[in-house]
């Protein structure tokens, strides 16, 4: 089935420590986000890519770092200089200019910083 | 920065009943507002979307009201269902394919 793959789906994290968040689309879709969920808070724009090789800073970038260099994938890293990791990570994807324009999810990462 | 307003923050409705949830936003270069349904631990999952060009849309218990002049739009779920207790979200993408969302109604139907 054709989807999006986020792992892991819990990861616990030293203060200090760099983690890497997976995600795999197996959707042919062309543009890939990553959102920062926190309770009230909606969901928040980490950074997004519309194409390989390329990605833009969404609203809150500082502290993360993502890479682009397979259409199915887009890793986030959580560096040591986000100040407060604590939250649930989507990942998404959508055709930008074909189709409804839907933004498919996964299922999330919870990260808590120990 | 661009914005969707959403309200209420939570709401509680008795099983038959109709559940509304509204939103407002500013920015007039929004081409497509969708609804987004998400059950604790889970993905959002799409409800229900609408374009600027038409005022309303129905599919099954969920409708979507549009009012462009107002900039605003809502959710009206009829004859809620406990299974239909989750947080839902509006949002409003530009077209720059980027999305904006709201803040979250967390709905509850009771039994």
């Amino acid at each position: 089935d054709g989807g999006i793959t986020q792992s892991p789906k819990y990861l616990f994290r030293k203060e200090g420590q760099n983690v890497t968040l997976s995600c795999e689309q197996n959707l042919n879709h062309d543009a890939m986000y990553w959102y920062r969920q926190d309770p009230g808070q909606g969901l928040r724009l980490i950074y997004y890519s519309q194409i390989v090789n390329d990605f833009q800073k969404g609203d809150i970038a500082e502290g993360y770092s993502v890479s682009r260099e397979k259409k199915e994938s887009f890793p986030l890293t959580v560096t040591s200089a986000q100040k407060n990791p604590t939250a649930f990570y989507l990942c998404a994807s959508t055709f930008p200019s074909r189709g409804t324009g839907e933004l498919f999810f996964g299922e999330g990462s919870r990260l808590t910083v120990l | 920065q661009q914005q969707v307003k959403q309200s209420p923050q939570s709401l509680i409705v008795q099983k038959g009943g109709i559940s509304i949830i509204n939103c407002a936003y500013e920015n007039t270069a929004f081409d497509y507002f969708p609804w987004y349904q998400q059950f604790p631990g889970k993905g959002p999952a799409l409800l229900i979307a609408i374009r600027p060009d038409v005022s309303e849309k129905k599919e099954g218990r969920f409708t979507i009201s549009f009012n462009k002049s107002a900039k605003q739009f809502s959710l009206h779920i009829m004859d809620s269902q406990p299974g239909d207790s989750a947080t839902y979200f509006c949002a409003a993408r530009d077209y720059g394919q980027n999305f904006v969302f709201g803040p979250g109604t967390r709905l509850s139907v009771l039994p």
